[in-house]
């Protein structure tokens, strides 16, 4: 069972252009989650996906921030005009709704916007 | 709202040392999950365990022991002998059950096990 992809695994921007990061989850798994994580700090929710319908979104995506999920399966995370404050590490995770969830995360994105 | 705090942010031990790290959250929902997730250098987040907010019984995988502690909102993690492929840092984070279970995490905890 592979685990969660991210691609790429490293972007460098110049301020005010966009960029878009993707994420495969685990194959099945219905429930996908963005998180996003600065220097020292935890990571924190963005997003999140059950199937293909996104049920909530942090305050922390503003409206340059946007996540699709078409049919149920990968995911796209677009951030559009980048910020200098939009560098950091962008993670992706997935789970399978059951009686007990566990998320599973990837090797997550790493920004740098200059 | 729910919260994490994770007050050590750096422990340095010697290899082979014992060492505790610190979990203490806060959460208005009877039920609830805690988790420990490593991540290595490689930046990846690792899962460590899940512990169920009714399911107060220590457990031990390893080298790796984890005590709930309901009546002081604590889950302490203890890595017993320790190695330096330990070093990393350490997150805490607890979710709701149900609907929507995102994760809030703690600063984490960076642990250096000196050879």
């Amino acid at each position: 069972d592979t685990g969660v992809s991210q691609n790429p695994r490293h972007k460098i921007t110049k301020r005010g252009q966009n960029v878009t990061f993707r994420c495969d989850p685990i194959s099945e798994h219905n429930r996908l989650y963005w998180y996003r994580q600065t220097l020292g700090q935890g990571p924190e929710f963005l997003t999140y996906f059950q199937n293909e319908a996104q049920l909530e979104k942090s305050r922390l995506l503003s409206d340059r921030f946007s996540a699709e999920r078409p049919k149920g399966s990968f995911s796209t995370l677009e951030i559009q005009r980048t910020e200098q404050g939009d560098s950091a590490m962008y993670l992706c995770a997935s789970s399978l709704i059951v009686l007990q969830e566990t998320q599973y995360f990837g090797p997550g994105t790493r920004l740098l916007v200059l | 709202a729910q919260k994490v705090t994770q007050a050590q942010t750096e422990i340095s031990v010697v290899e082979k040392e014992d060492v505790t790290l610190d979990c203490v959250y806060e959460t208005r929902d009877t039920t609830y999950y805690l988790f420990w997730y490593k991540q290595p250098p490689s930046g990846e987040l690792v899962f460590l365990i899940r512990r169920n907010s009714f399911d107060e019984q220590n457990e031990i995988s390893g080298r790796y022991s984890w005590n709930f502690q309901k009546s002081t909102s604590s889950f302490n993690f203890t890595i017993t002998a320790s190695q330096v492929v330990d070093s990393a840092v350490y997150f805490c984070a607890l979710s709701r059950t149900g609907a929507n279970s995102k994760l809030t995490f703690g600063k984490g905890i960076t642990l250096s096990v000196r050879p």
